[in-house]
């Protein structure tokens, strides 16, 4: 079956201690892309990549990282998570950079 | 600065009774505008991608058009299963493959 999946869907962490979300997708998509998505926000980009190591900034990168050392794989690293990074994330991809994307399940942070 | 402005917030329609949401956006040039439609607590789910000015495409009881400024998702007859936020997205023509999203609208139908 043709998904994205995340991991984990939860997950309460504290202020400070590194955490990784994970994202993967079978679908071999050149395009993948971390969202997070807050009340009366919407959805907001946070990094993308075009393809295995090019990466590149949304519009809300501050306080995370990401690498592509493999197609499939997109994974989100947050070094020192804050309270404002509490969130609904959700990673997706797309065949190429200007298609329809296909959504994971999204993976609810909390952050004490 | 891009900005992409969904109206209405949320909307209340009876089963049957026709409606559109409208998508309106500023970008320098638009490389594709996107319809996404989310359920509570799952993943947007795509529904169209329009490129240009003019372009319309259907799907079920869902119509998408789109001008220079602006789209409209037209829903007829709607069930109570189209129920949903429904959000859209631009991607400007530039270098960058960035996506901007609206805020969406929140869309219940009543049986």
């Amino acid at each position: 079956e043709a998904q994205v999946t995340q991991n984990p869907r939860y997950l309460i962490t504290v202020t400070g201690k590194k955490l990784t979300v994970t994202c993967s997708q079978n679908m071999n998509h050149e395009y993948m892309s971390w969202y997070r998505q807050d009340p009366g926000l919407g959805l907001r980009q946070i990094y993308y990549s075009m393809n295995v190591e090019v990466t590149d900034k949304g519009d809300v990168p501050e306080g995370y990282k990401v690498s592509r050392k493999e197609k499939r794989n997109f994974p989100l690293i947050l070094e020192s998570p804050s309270p404002n990074q509490t969130s609904l994330y959700f990673c997706a991809s797309s065949l190429r950079g200007d298609g329809e994307q296909y959504f994971g399940p999204g993976t609810r942070l909390t952050v004490t | 600065e891009d900005q992409v402005t969904q109206s209405p917030e949320a909307l209340r329609l009876q089963e049957g009774e026709s409606s559109s949401l409208n998508c309106s956006y500023t970008v320098s040039g638009l490389r594709g505008l996107f319809w996404y439609r989310q359920d509570p607590g799952k993943g947007p789910e795509f529904l169209f991608t329009l490129y240009s000015a003019g372009e319309e495409k259907e799907k079920e009881r869902l119509k998408a058009t789109l001008t220079k400024k602006e789209s409209f998702l037209h829903i007829t007859a709607p069930k109570p299963e189209d129920s949903a936020t429904y959000l859209c997205a631009v991607q400007e023509a530039s270098g960058t493959y960035k996506y901007i999203f609206g805020t969406g609208t929140r869309l219940k139908v009543l049986a």
